[in-house]
């Protein structure tokens, strides 16, 4: 039973779309992030949230929002795709945000932005 | 800027030897840090972790080493193992604003074990 699960795992569509990725985690656990994996292969912040407290790296755009429907889904929602969106998105959860928190991560959605 | 940063982004090692991955960060607020192994379409699993108190933290055949002063720290595995062969991200936490968190992460070593 996967712990951390995204879906789609792979997503192509052309520029100028919306689209959805969704994230779901079984494991009870207050926070939940969204990274992207850029071309030079870095995990970098998007996104972190838990029930009281959202917080947004400042150089993600605004096209990108996270939209939280409970505590146990974080969906990342896209507008206006570009084609510098296309990168490998992973959703990850953890119990909370104390020093010694371990990350678990999805499996990844391959986005490509034609 | 990149405040991790692992120069290497491939080694390749025979089996039954010793792995070492390095990772440098720049910034000194940095307090604990940890080590992701990733496999081919899988996400990221947590691997090993030390706190900026330690300067060496041991888990079976991974070991973790921490030099505050060089900003630096390597993750060693002995034997290496096939089954090893991943990328591995090197991470770094510090508090940022209120009490939040956030994982820094490098850009990934793919190490190759031989058989």
């Amino acid at each position: 039973d996967t712990a951390v699960s995204q879906t789609p795992k792979y997503l192509v569509t052309q520029m100028g779309n919306d689209k959805s990725i969704k994230c779901e985690q079984n494991l009870g656990h207050d926070t939940m992030y969204w990274y992207k994996q850029d071309s030079k292969k870095f995990l970098k912040i998007m996104f972190s949230y838990n029930n009281k407290e959202l917080i947004i790296n400042e150089t993600v755009p605004n096209r990108f929002s996270p939209k939280s429907p409970d505590k146990a889904h974080l969906n990342l929602h896209i507008n206006s795709l570009e084609l510098g969106d296309s990168a490998v998105y992973f959703c990850a959860s953890s119990s909370h945000q104390a020093i010694n928190e371990k990350l678990f991560f999805g499996s990844g959605t391959q986005l490509s932005v034609l | 800027d990149q405040q991790v940063k692992q120069n290497s982004p491939s080694l390749s090692v025979q089996e039954g030897r010793i792995s070492i991955l390095n990772c440098d960060y720049t910034n000194s607020m940095f307090d604990y840090f940890l080590w992701y192994k990733k496999y081919p379409a899988e996400g990221p699993t947590f691997l090993i972790s030390i706190s900026s108190i330690k300067d060496k933290n041991e888990d079976g055949r991974f070991t973790v080493f921490l030099n505050k002063s060089a900003k630096h720290l390597s993750l060693h595995i002995v034997p290496s193992q096939p089954g090893d062969s991943a990328v591995y991200f090197c991470a770094a936490s510090a508090v940022e604003s209120g009490s939040a968190r956030q994982l820094t992460f490098g850009s990934g070593t793919q190490l190759t074990v031989l058989p």
